[in-house]
This record gives C-alpha cells, structure tokens and sequence, in this order.
C-alpha cells in the first residue's frame, strides 16, 4: 500500500461547482498535513495546512479524518484559475525529525 | 537565498551522457528531497537527506542514479549513462525539521535526453 494514496483524476467540473478530493494515508501516526496546489510547468506551493478541527480558507476547506486516516479538500464555487493538481502531503515523525510524503496530485480542470 | 535554488533549469543531453542536476536548500533546513516528474505524471520520490542521518535512497530507479549531500548544505544528483526514459523535471524541496512547517520546492530541472 502507498503512504499516500490519491485519486489522479482528472475531475472535470463546470464554473461555480463545488468539488472535493479525498486522500488516504497509511501511517496513522502520521503528524502534519497539508494540501499543496502545482500549477502546469511549476513547482508544487502550500495551499494550505489541515488542521484537526478542520479549517477553511476563503473557498477551501480541508479537513482530518484521524479515526479513517484520510484528509479532504472541499472547493466551492470553482473558478477557472482553480485548475491545477492538488497535492496531499503528510508528515510522519522518524528519529526525532519529520519527513514529508507527497501524493502524486489529483488533477482539477475547471471548464468555462 | 531565500528559496530554494536549482541549477541548471534546462539541460539537453546526449543519450549515454553524465549529467548532474544541483540543488541548494533553503538555509537552516535540514531535509532535502529530491523528486522526478515526467510529463503529465505525478511526483515520484528520489531519495530524501535529513542532516547528517543515512539517506533513504530508496526512491532511485536504478545505480545510474546517485545523489550526495554534504551536512545540509548543497546536494547533487548525478544520472549516469543517462536514456531517453530520464527525461523529465527533477525537483528539490527542503524542509526544516521541525513538524508543521511548509516544505519549499525549487523551480526543478528541466532535463531533455535526446
């Protein structure tokens, strides 16, 4: 089993839709989580941290799912720069450091 | 600097040829990764530095591939006899070691075999 698994899309979705990703991962002593936004040709940036309350982000929401050990990304009202691929990250803690593992990105296309 | 830097951004190689892509980390960051990305593909992990700690080497698809870092300065990544199914972006990120921080990526390499 990956250590994070993510569906690769591609989601196609009309302006104005709300989508949402999902993303599992298997250590559940993982510590951080994040989901990162790759722009065609760029290099993958934080969109935003996920808390285990949950938090939103203007548009975003992200949530935590310990018991279920998965993390969720929640895009409402989708707008045409929301295309990207989303990236999952977790943080597991080896020897006293943390070690970041990214999924391989789920893709969003958002259509006029 | 204040991300992190790679060089070159573009290398064209002939196929059979060394090459090697550098990266320089984000300063004070203990961690540093290095990952492939073909086109259209996902990330695919390299192999990942963390201070002076043995590497995790086990991310490299075969002994063409090598990297080196030394303490948490810059690293190197060295493909061998490099063939056309190299051909991809190499991206670095590093990371500090302390939990809940952002990872940085750099802008990656872009190398074409031909």
């Amino acid at each position: 089993r990956k250590e994070v698994e993510q569906d690769p899309g591609p989601f196609n979705v009309p302006e104005g839709a709300t989508v949402a990703f999902n993303c599992t991962y298997s250590n559940s002593a993982s510590q951080s989580f994040f989901w990162y936004r790759q722009d065609c040709r760029k290099e993958p940036k934080l969109l935003m941290s996920v808390y285990s309350s949950g938090n939103e982000d203007g548009r975003f929401t992200a949530q935590l799912n310990r018991a279920s050990q998965y993390i969720s990304l929640l895009i409402r009202d989708s707008k045409l720069s929301d295309s990207a691929t989303y990236l999952c990250v977790v943080t597991d803690l080896t020897s006293g450091t943390y070690k970041y593992i990214f999924g391989t990105g789920t893709r969003l296309k958002v259509l006029a | 600097g204040a991300g992190v830097s790679q060089s070159p951004s573009n290398k064209v190689t002939e196929k059979g040829k060394d090459v090697e892509l550098r990266c320089d980390p984000i300063s004070g960051h203990t961690a540093l990764y290095w990952y492939r990305q073909r086109l259209g593909q996902g990330l695919e992990f390299l192999i990942y530095f963390q201070g002076n700690s043995a590497p995790d080497k086990s991310g490299l698809p075969s002994d063409r591939f090598s990297a080196e870092r030394t303490g948490e300065s810059v690293s190197t990544l060295t493909i061998q006899r490099t063939q056309q199914e190299d051909s991809a972006v190499y991206l670095c990120a590093s990371s500090s070691h302390r939990g809940g921080t952002e990872a940085f990526f750099g802008q990656g390499t872009r190398l074409t075999v031909v």
